[in-house]
């Protein structure tokens, strides 16, 4: 189907506020990653999913940052009590499914910027 | 040449000549590797892969080589285009576990 999307394209919150991004996978893709890159760097991971579980948590920075995916498709990643170094680019990324040596698929990524 | 930029290394290459972009990989166990391309304001594009049991793969105007014994892995475009100008990550996956990306590149292509 079509490409991966991801909403809000941009996101302005103010510090302490949460917020939620959401990634809509590739049909039929079971495995989702979120990866957060700050201007200039390169992709920091941060979870990835395979179906509705995430094997994978290391890269999440604090307690601030969840995520969670239900049906084996949308995932939403939630940051709470935002913090001005949370200013990034979340980009997600799907794949046809762990374990297997082909490509993931980007969407073009949130741009979030805590005031 | 090569220079350190704000945060990545740039390669200035003059359009119509072949670029090389170089990345070291850390994970000797890593059986599949990506390149990507990324525009600005834009996700990361796949350009072209490679598996661990090969050293060389084309595509068109790309190639990857990979060189196991020390961990390299190479992106050569040839007659670099204005078009080519983005920066390029690879990527290394562990037996389909999480891919871990380098630091990146930023091309950038001269008339």
């Amino acid at each position: 189907g079509a490409g991966v999307s991801q909403s809000p394209s941009n996101k302005v919150t103010e510090k302490g506020k949460d917020v939620e991004l959401r990634c809509d996978p590739i049909s039929g893709h079971t495995a989702l990653y979120w990866y957060r890159q700050s201007l200039g760097q390169g992709l920091e991971f941060l979870i990835y999913f395979q179906g509705n579980s995430a094997p994978d948590k290391s890269g999440l920075p604090s307690d601030r940052f969840s995520a969670e995916r239900t049906g084996g498709s949308v995932s939403t990643l939630t940051i709470q009590r935002t913090q001005q170094e949370d200013s990034a680019v979340y980009l997600c990324a799907s794949r046809l499914e762990t374990g297997s040596q082909e490509t993931q698929y980007f969407g073009p990524g949130t741009r979030l910027l805590v005031l | 040449g090569e220079s350190v930029g704000l945060h990545l290394p740039t390669l200035s290459v003059q359009e119509g000549d072949n670029s090389i972009i170089n990345c070291a990989y850390s994970n000797s166990a890593s059986d599949y590797f990506i390149w990507y391309k990324q525009e600005s304001g834009k996700g990361p594009q796949f350009i072209i892969d490679i598996r661990s049991n090969m050293d060389k793969r084309q595509g068109q105007r790309v190639t990857v080589l990979l060189n196991k014994t020390v961990k390299h892995l190479s992106l050569q475009i040839a007659a670099t285009q204005p078009g080519d100008s983005a920066v390029y990550f690879c990527a290394e996956n562990n037996y389909g576990q999480n891919f871990v990306f380098g630091p990146g590149t930023r091309l950038s292509v001269l008339p």
